[in-house]
């Protein structure tokens, strides 16, 4: 059984330009979690998605972020015009549900924007 | 405003010696605190799980401790190993509607098991 997939695991863009994440969650599992990881600081809650539907976004920027998870596919966490700030490790979590406490951690993907 | 502190910042060790952790959380009510083992440049793992009745949980050579009353956990490793070395992350997460059910992250600490 696989576990948490994302990529791609190392990401660079120029200020400006798009970036898109992608998390597959383990098999089975129905709820993803999106994180991020600034260098020296804790993870920091963005938004937690089940299939088709977005629960929670109030981590998340309300301007150039979005989160979908659609029926089929990976989760996808888009980042619009990115700045220097971006630059973060970004993990994707997932459980099977709701009720779940136990997460499962992706790799991440290192964000680095020049 | 929820809360997870983490001490010490960082930590350094000698292979085979015990240490502790700890946590002190703010969040309320409180559901559930989460143990994380993170080594460098992965996603974190669980390492344990406690809920408001459990005060103590052990996994291998981990055993977490949570006193619900003083809002304080601790981690103990016992007898060190080299892949110890990684950051300790404490996560708290909390009840609806007073408490947030999204989990509030420590920062970390930081462990280095030197041989």
């Amino acid at each position: 059984n696989a576990g948490v997939m994302q990529n791609p695991r190392h990401l660079v863009r120029r200020r400006g330009q798009e970036a898109r994440l992608r998390c597959s969650p383990m098999k089975g599992h129905s709820h993803v979690y999106w994180y991020r990881q600034l260098p020296e600081e804790g993870l920091k809650f963005m938004v937690y998605l089940q299939k088709e539907n977005i629960i929670d976004e109030s981590g998340m920027p309300k301007e150039r972020f979005s989160a979908e998870f659609p029926k089929e596919g990976p989760s996808i966490l888009r980042i619009q015009q990115v700045v220097r700030g971006d630059s973060a490790a970004y993990f994707c979590a997932s459980s099977p549900s709701r009720l779940d406490v136990t997460q499962y951690f992706g790799p991440g993907t290192r964000l680095t924007v020049l | 405003k929820n809360q997870v502190e983490q001490s010490p910042q960082s930590l350094i060790i000698l292979e085979g010696k015990n240490c502790t952790l700890q946590c002190n959380y703010t969040v309320s009510p409180f559901s559930n605190l989460r143990w994380y083992k993170q080594d460098t440049g992965r996603g974190p793992v669980s390492l344990t799980i406690m809920t408001f009745s459990e005060n103590t949980k052990s996994n291998g050579r981990y055993t977490a401790t949570l006193d619900a009353d003083t809002k304080q956990s601790s981690l103990h490793i016992t007898a060190s190993q080299l892949s110890d070395s990684a950051s300790y992350i404490c996560v708290v997460s909390g009840v609806p509607p007073g408490g947030s059910y999204i989990p509030t992250f420590g920062r970390g600490t930081s462990l280095i098991v030197h041989p």
